[in-house]
């Protein structure tokens, strides 16, 4: 089966706790993308990552942090630094083909702070 | 930033009558794409459509952009219960790097 796996489905964090949200994809896709998305609004972009060993921040990078050593694995970390951290995690992927760049997304983790 | 708008933020409707979403968009893009999210869920691609294109179908989904106005709109017909969900338009990915999420239209069909 082709796609992409995000994990634990659901994560509690105590205050001043790290916490790594896991997203693997096995479609061979390039781009990577990590979003934020609380209740009743539209996704916004923590990082994203076109390549190996490359990222970029997104609009609020800040309190996250994130690593691409493998062209599947894109892990975002939530550091004790992000002060209001419970929300819905959403991972993409997506490849550009002849101008298309559909992405593809993982079926998220909540996150909740404790 | 926020790249989309899409208006209304919300909608709702009786199963049968069609639903109309807007999106607009800032910058210059190549292609604009429309996505549905259930409540929960992670997004589902619907539909693509490029920069030189001014219409697209697919099944009940009709989607239009005008790039003169910077805009798209996304048009369901004959609904049914089961397109109740969130609704978003997206710019940008691939190449153009990061990819934009408007913050969404909800849809409730009733039956």
């Amino acid at each position: 089966d082709g796609g992409i796996t995000q994990s634990p489905k659901y994560l509690f964090r105590k205050e001043g706790q790290n916490v790594t949200l896991s997203c693997e994809q096995n479609l061979n896709h390039d781009a990577m993308y990590w979003y934020r998305q609380d209740p009743g609004q539209g996704l916004r972009l923590i990082y994203y990552s076109q390549i190996v060993n490359d990222f970029q921040k997104g609009d609020i990078a800040e309190g996250y942090s994130v690593s691409r050593e493998k062209k599947e694995s894109f892990p975002l970390t939530v550091t004790s630094a992000q002060k209001n951290p419970t929300a819905f995690y959403l991972c993409a992927s997506s490849i550009e083909l002849r101008g298309r760049a559909e992405a593809f997304f993982g079926q998220g983790t909540r996150l909740t702070v404790v | 930033s926020q790249q989309g708008e899409e208006d209304p933020q919300a909608l709702s409707i009786q199963e049968g009558e069609n639903a109309t979403m807007n999106c607009s968009y800032k910058t210059s893009i190549n292609n604009l794409q429309w996505y549905r999210q259930n409540s929960g869920r992670g997004l589902v691609h619907l539909i693509l459509i490029r920069s030189n294109e001014r219409e697209k179908h697919s099944g009940r989904l009709r989607v239009t952009l005008d790039t003169s106005k910077k805009s798209s709109s996304l048009l369901i017909t004959a609904s049914r219960a089961a397109d109740t969900a969130s609704y978003f338009c997206a710019t940008g990915g691939g190449s153009q790097g990061n990819l934009i999420f408007g913050k969404g239209t909800k849809l409730s069909v009733k039956p």
